[in-house]
């Protein structure tokens, strides 16, 4: 069964605006990524936040972790169009003695010029 | 360093016919795995290997055989293919076998079953 679940499914904003994708999750975990996808790509990492941190930085993109509430949201400030990308969060965690990391559905992210 | 290298990328398949897609790594990476990814159902994880000779299943393990005899190589193979698998497969790796580091994806190979 799926772990993580995005929020929005999908999101349309203009470029210079913020967007913000959340992830929420169902058990515990030792770390959470995101992952970018343009259409007919591979997966690109973008950042990964472990479950003892709240908060991460890197370039453009802010990721926030409350494990209490099994969440995480995803902030890209000053959009571009070249941000527009389908967005998976990712958890791992070990489940029956082995690590797994397990995919949410996606949001996907139009930026209009 | 080439990173994830998956062949072929494009496939059609005749329903019953068996093929291998191959997975190749040069990053010395413990951790490999394939995932399939159909629409609105993100990417599910097929078979997964924490090292030469250790393979696991998934959460769709179900008409998919892999093996692991090399650090670098993952081939993933379709016994008897059926429309049902007809999807994009993505081969990965990590550093580690604890997925404490960065999941590197390979481009993907699109496959069609009819």
């Amino acid at each position: 069964s799926q772990q993580g679940e995005e929020d929005p499914q999908a999101l349309s904003i203009q470029e210079g605006e913020n967007a913000t994708m959340n992830c929420s999750y169902k058990t515990s975990i030792n770390n959470l990524q995101w992952y970018r996808q343009n259409s007919g790509r591979g997966l690109v990492h973008l950042i990964l936040i472990r479950s003892n941190e709240r908060e991460k930085h890197s370039g453009r993109l802010r990721v926030t972790l409350d494990t209490s509430k099994k969440s995480s949201s995803l902030l890209i400030t000053a959009s571009r169009a070249a941000d527009t990308a389908s967005y998976f969060c990712a958890t791992a965690s070990t489940q029956g003695g082995s690590e797994k990391l397990v995919f949410g559905k996606g949001t996907k992210l139009t930026v209009n010029p | 360093n080439a990173g994830v290298t998956q062949t072929p990328k494009f496939q059609v398949l005749k329903t019953g016919q068996s093929m291998t897609l191959q997975c190749a790594q040069d990053m010395n990476h413990e951790y490999m795995s394939w995932y399939r990814q159909d629409p609105g159902m993100g990417l599910r994880l097929i078979h997964y290997s924490v090292g030469a000779g250790i393979t696991d299943q998934g959460e769709v393990p179900n008409g998919y055989n892999v093996s692991r005899s090399t650090t670098e190589d993952f081939p993933l193979r379709l016994l008897s293919a059926a429309p049902s698998q007809t999807s994009v497969y993505f081969c990965a790796s990590s550093l580690d076998r604890g997925l404490w580091n960065t999941i590197y994806f390979g481009e993907g190979s699109w496959l069609t079953v009819v």
